[in-house]
């Protein structure tokens, strides 16, 4: 079974400080894997996607990289921003079309 | 498109009250998930379908819950009778097709179903 853990549960910085979010999964059989955001009281927004023959993706200030041989995907934040406040969450997609979630980090940026 | 769209947004009901969870998927996608959340067991999947054939079912947590998708742009999550530990928010996504394209296989979530059971 797939198991998707991500770390710190929680995290809080300073404004401007560049910053690694970690996720780690057990299965190494997975076609993809999704970074998600979600703020308080709201659904969850799709923030980069790598396909399984990929390295990374980028997007803004934002990159996720994927190393299926370690089991770990790292999503790193340049110039954090307090707006970037919100929960994290991994996500893969591995046999039979499922989308496993991680356990998620919160992540608060100070002013 | 308005991508993926759930009602109600929220909803406060008794226990033993039939309660009923709806969901429209992005117009062409052709798999959709019902997710639960809660803080103590985080994202859950209760079920899937693709082309509007259930797939795996085997996160619904009892026969209190059951999911039916009769076509492509509408399904429903029914739970009957509602119990106070059904409380949480669900969720509907839906997915096109997979491909080797990535914009393809992203994942979109309505904004959830917030379901109080008292």
């Amino acid at each position: 079974k797939q198991e998707v853990t991500q770390i710190p549960a929680a995290l809080s910085v300073p404004e401007g400080e560049n910053l690694v979010l970690n996720c780690s999964f057990t299965d190494s059989a997975i076609y993809n894997l999704q970074w998600f955001r979600q703020d308080p009281g709201k659904g969850l927004t799709s923030l980069l996607l790598i396909q399984s023959s990929q390295r990374e993706q980028t997007s803004g200030r934002l990159n996720a990289s994927l190393d299926k041989s370690s089991g770990r995907s790292t999503l790193y934040i340049a110039a954090s921003q307090p707006g970037d406040s919100a929960t994290y969450l991994c996500a893969f997609t591995g046999g039979g079309n499922k989308l496993t979630f991680g356990t998620g980090t919160q992540l608060k940026v100070e002013l | 498109d308005a991508g993926v769209i759930q009602s109600p947004r929220h909803e406060v009901t008794e226990m033993g009250q039939e309660v009923t969870l709806r969901c429209k998927p992005i117009s062409g996608h052709n798999s959709l998930f019902w997710y639960r959340q809660t803080m103590m067991r985080g994202l859950e999947l209760l079920i899937y379908f693709n082309n509007n054939v259930p797939i795996d079912d085997s996160g619904m947590p009892e026969d209190r819950f059951s999911a039916k998708m009769p076509n492509a742009s509408f399904s429903t999550l029914k739970i009957q009778p509602s119990e106070p530990r059904d409380s949480a928010v669900y969720f509907c996504a839906s997915r096109g097709q997979l491909s080797l394209s990535s914009s393809g296989n992203t994942i979109y979530f309505g904004e959830g179903s917030w379901l109080t059971v008292v």
